[in-house]
């Protein structure tokens, strides 16, 4: 079983919709969730980071965290074509630099 | 954000042959920075943590010999992939930490894409 297990879709909606994305994992100790965005060909960016149970939002994006069912999401509200990309949720644990991804979810706006 | 750069974005080898890659914290100095490569469809997997001034540390079943990583400054780590075959074609993603004390200030490169023939 991988420590963290990631829908890799392709998921498809149209503009506006509400996306929502999740990760679920295996290794208690992981306490800092994070979720990135990552284009074609290129480095992963930094989207949300959260460390407590609960919601954090920006802007149109919400990080959900729920340690007791060890499960993550990521909602984008008001999905745009630009939001076009692979989502990558990552973990590590307390003290740890390592992070462990998720396989990635391929994301498509449609206009 | 902090930026850090990679180079080159793409190279193409023939098999036998050893490829550099470079990561340069640009606007920051990074104490330690990290390799992962990336299958297609796949997630990033993590290959070593470099630490300016030390020897790399390698994750289970990551090759050093064939890998070979030098942090020799506090903004440049390096990655050589020596003796390139075509099971070694994948992307290569380097990142830097601002702060080793936090995963929030951690920013990758923009990636290299390896193909040996």
């Amino acid at each position: 079983q991988k420590e963290v297990e990631q829908d890799p879709g392709p998921l498809s909606v149209p503009e506006g919709a509400i996306v929502s994305l999740n990760c679920t994992y295996s290794n208690s100790a992981f306490q800092y969730f994070m979720w990135y965005r990552q284009y074609s060909r290129k480095g992963p960016e930094l989207l949300m980071y959260t460390y407590s149970s609960g919601n954090k939002e920006d802007g149109r994006f919400t990080a959900q965290v729920d340690k007791s069912s060890k499960y993550i999401s990521l909602f984008i509200r008001d999905s745009q074509p630009s939001d076009s990309a692979t989502y990558l949720c990552a973990m590590s644990a307390l003290g740890a630099q390592k992070l462990v991804f998720g396989q990635g979810t391929r994301l498509t706006i449609n206009p | 954000g902090a930026v850090v750069s990679q180079h080159p974005s793409r190279v193409i080898c023939k098999s036998g042959t050893s490829v550099k890659i470079e990561c340069r914290s640009l606007d920051f100095q990074a104490t330690t920075m990290f390799w992962y490569r990336q299958f297609p469809k796949q997630s990033l997997m993590l290959m070593a943590t470099s630490n300016e001034g030390s020897k790399a540390t390698y994750e289970q079943g990551v090759e050093k010999d064939k890998f070979l990583i030098n942090h020799a400054s506090l903004t440049l780590s390096t990655l050589t992939v020596t003796s390139a075959h075509p099971e070694d074609s994948s992307f290569y993603i380097c990142s830097a930490t601002l702060d080793s004390s936090t995963n929030e200030k951690l920013f990758f490169g923009s990636g290299t894409q390896l193909s040996v023939l």
